[in-house]
């Protein structure tokens, strides 16, 4: 099983649409957890750390439920701009500090 | 410009050749990472450094690889006697030591190096 599962997409929305992102973690004792955002030909970029209460950045808002071992990423109002891959990204097993990437969920927003 | 540099940003080489790459962290950044990233796949870890001492290194890592931070700034990474499954892009990443124990800090990526190997 990989450490980080996330479903490829693409996820095509139309502007102004609510859009939802999912993530498998396979380690328990993972302790660090974020949403990274990487646009074509580009370095990814971090867009929001996840906590255990759940927190919103503008129309941005993750949650986690460790429980399942699950990890979220909501899209509110989505702009053309929001095109790109949304990376999942979880701390590794055994360590505290290298961080294991998903492989990715693309997102187009379409006028 | 104070983000992660990478040098060369572009490697075409040939099979069994040697190619090195260099990063240059965020000056007062003391991780430094490495990844590899190819199309369709997020980054992959290979190896990351706290300030000059080599923490941890993939287990997928080929011994073609190392990687060096000798006085705990810039890094190298060199792989020996490329293979064509080396073609990738070579992302470093640097970030800075957080106080709670465990926790990872936001990494900030250079823009990579593009390796080919024909």
């Amino acid at each position: 099983r990989k450490e980080v599962e996330q479903d490829p997409g693409p996820f095509n929305v139309p502007e102004g649409a609510t859009v939802a992102f999912n993530c498998t973690y396979s380690n328990s004792a993972s302790q660090s957890f974020f949403w990274y955002r990487q646009d074509c030909r580009k370095e990814p970029k971090l867009l929001m750390s996840v906590y255990s209460s759940g927190n919103e950045d503008g129309r941005f808002t993750a949650q986690l439920n460790r429980a399942s071992q699950y990890i979220s990423l909501l899209i509110r109002d989505s702009k053309l701009s929001d095109s790109a891959t949304y990376l999942c990204v979880v701390n590794m097993r055994n360590s505290g500090y290298a961080l294991n990437f998903g492989k990715g969920t693309s997102l187009l927003v379409t006028p | 410009d104070t983000g992660v540099s990478q040098d060369p940003r572009h490697k075409i080489t040939k099979r069994g050749q040697n190619v090195t790459f260099r990063c240059d962290p965020i000056s007062e950044h003391n991780r430094l990472y490495w990844y590899r990233q190819t199309l369709g796949q997020g980054p992959e870890f290979l190896t990351y450094f706290q300030n000059e001492a080599q923490l941890e290194k993939s287990r997928l890592l080929s011994d073609r690889f190392s990687a060096e931070r000798p006085k705990g700034s810039f890094s190298t990474l060199e792989i020996q006697r490329t293979e064509q499954g080396d073609s990738a892009m070579y992302l470093c990443a640097s970030s800075l030591v957080r106080g709670l124990a465990g926790k990872a800090g936001e990494l900030f990526f250079g823009e990579g190096s593009r390796l080919t190997v024909l």
